[in-house]
């Protein structure tokens, strides 16, 4: 069955630390994976997506299929980087897979 | 309107009445889910419609929960007879239909916050 696993329920960083998300998933088809994030008192918003290979507000993300990850990174963090991160894998069953998430904080 | 709308945002009530929960997903999105995020438990995925049709309706926690959609747009998500374990945010997504691009790309409302007594 799939599953989504973020290991860290809470992370906290200073500012301009490098910032590591932890996500690994479950799956034994061809996966899809997304990184969502919710701002304080916003929607849960798409940050970005493997197929995009594009770096969105600095983050990056790769899909590693042999450790079966994908882990999102940022060189230098920033204050409004603070956030709850949630990891999610397309199963092309018109379902969208979430992990627990991560909530991020960077400390000034 | 210009983004996915839920009402109520915020719903108290008691142990053992029924509630619902109402979703207006973006105009043209086919495809509507619902989700509940509790503390620590992430999002739980609750129902997915493509169009009127629930074709996956396995997240249902009990058959206290219900949902419909009619005209391929407003859906009701109703739980009946709540317990306090229901207490959640209740979220309501759409998207532009299943495969790609549109895959994964979720649009999500701010929820309904429901707190059973």
């Amino acid at each position: 069955a799939q599953r989504v696993t973020q290991p860290e329920k809470l992370l906290s960083v200073f500012k301009g630390a490098p910032v590591e998300l932890k996500c690994n998933y479950s799956y034994s088809g061809s996966p899809e994976l997304f990184w969502y994030v919710q701002y304080s008192r916003q929607r849960l918003q798409l940050l970005l997506r493997h197929i995009s290979r594009e770096s969105i507000k600095g983050f990056t993300a790769d899909l590693n299929k042999g450790e079966t990850s994908f882990h999102l990174k940022k060189p230098f963090a920033q204050e409004e980087d603070s956030a709850m991160y949630y990891c999610a894998l397309y199963t092309g069953a018109n379902n969208l897979f979430f992990g627990t998430g991560t909530r991020l904080t960077v400390i000034p | 309107g210009a983004g996915v709308s839920q009402s109520p945002s915020n719903k108290v009530t008691e142990k053992g009445k029924d509630v619902e929960l109402r979703c207006d997903p973006i105009s043209g999105h086919t495809a509507l889910y619902w989700y509940r995020q509790s503390l620590g438990q992430g999002l739980e995925f609750l129902i997915y419609f493509q169009g009127n049709s629930a074709p996956d309706k396995s997240g249902l926690p009990s058959d206290r929960f219900s949902a419909e959609r009619t005209g391929g747009s407003v859906s009701t998500l109703t739980i009946q007879r709540t317990q306090q374990e229901d207490s959640a945010v209740y979220l309501c997504a759409s998207s532009l239909g299943a495969g790609a691009p549109n895959t994964g790309e979720l649009f999500f409302g701010e929820g309904s916050r429901l707190t059973v007594l």
